[in-house]
């Protein structure tokens, strides 16, 4: 079992929808949460980070992460064509040498 | 530079030859990271060096794979003897201190072993 699942896709939803990416877990020691996006032939661009359990809000994205199910989760509000592209989860230990443990990541399109 | 900065773009080899990657962290980050990303495939971690501290070489998958770092400047990954399996995606990230906050990534090597 991978330490980090994350569903790869394809997800293809209607500009305007409201998407929502997941990953599970099975490290509970993990303890700081993060979410990439990746355009083809790019390297991965931070989205957003978290430490605690709860929602984060930066503008149409929101993460969302519960320590208790080993769940996280990334909305997306108002989805527009440009959002998309492969979203990575990617999580750490505190202690543990910073090294971060991604999913394999979901490939989002968002059609018009 | 405003960003991580990583050379070649891209690499196409023959089997058997030695490569050498290059990465320019973002000024004044401590950490950097190589990762690697095979097609489909989520990232795999490689090696970390943070500031002088020995390195967390513990994702480098065999003894063909070296990486040096002088102080906070300029890494390069080697790999000695490719192969056609090393062909992938390298991405090379920095960050400030800690990793906690989010790594910057580079735009990746992609190296293609013939």
């Amino acid at each position: 079992q991978k330490e980090v699942e994350q569903d790869p896709g394809p997800l293809s939803v209607p500009e305007g929808a409201i998407v929502s990416l997941n990953c599970t877990y099975s490290n509970s020691a993990f303890q700081y949460f993060m979410w990439y996006r990746q355009y083809s032939r790019k390297g991965p661009e931070l989205l957003m980070y978290t430490y605690s359990s709860g929602n984060k809000e930066d503008g149409r994205f929101t993460a969302q992460v519960d320590k208790s199910s080993k769940y996280i989760s990334l909305f997306i509000r108002d989805s527009q064509p440009s959002d998309s592209a492969t979203y990575l989860c990617a999580m750490g230990l505190t202690g543990g040498g910073n090294k971060l443990t991604f999913g394999t990541g979901t490939q989002l399109k968002v059609e018009l | 530079g405003a960003g991580v900065s990583q050379s070649p773009s891209n690499k196409v080899t023959e089997k058997g030859k030695d490569v050498e990657l290059r990465c320019d962290p973002i000024s004044g980050h401590t950490a950097l990271y190589w990762y690697r990303q095979r097609l489909g495939q989520g990232l795999e971690f490689l090696i970390y060096f943070q500031g002088n501290s020995a390195p967390d070489k513990s994702g480098l998958p065999s003894d063909r794979f070296s990486a040096e770092r002088t102080g906070e400047s300029v890494s390069t990954l080697t790999i000695q003897r490719t192969q056609q399996e090393d062909s992938a995606v390298y991405l090379c990230a920095s960050s400030l201190d800690s990793v906690r906050v989010g790594a910057f990534f580079g735009q990746g090597t992609r190296l293609t072993v013939v």
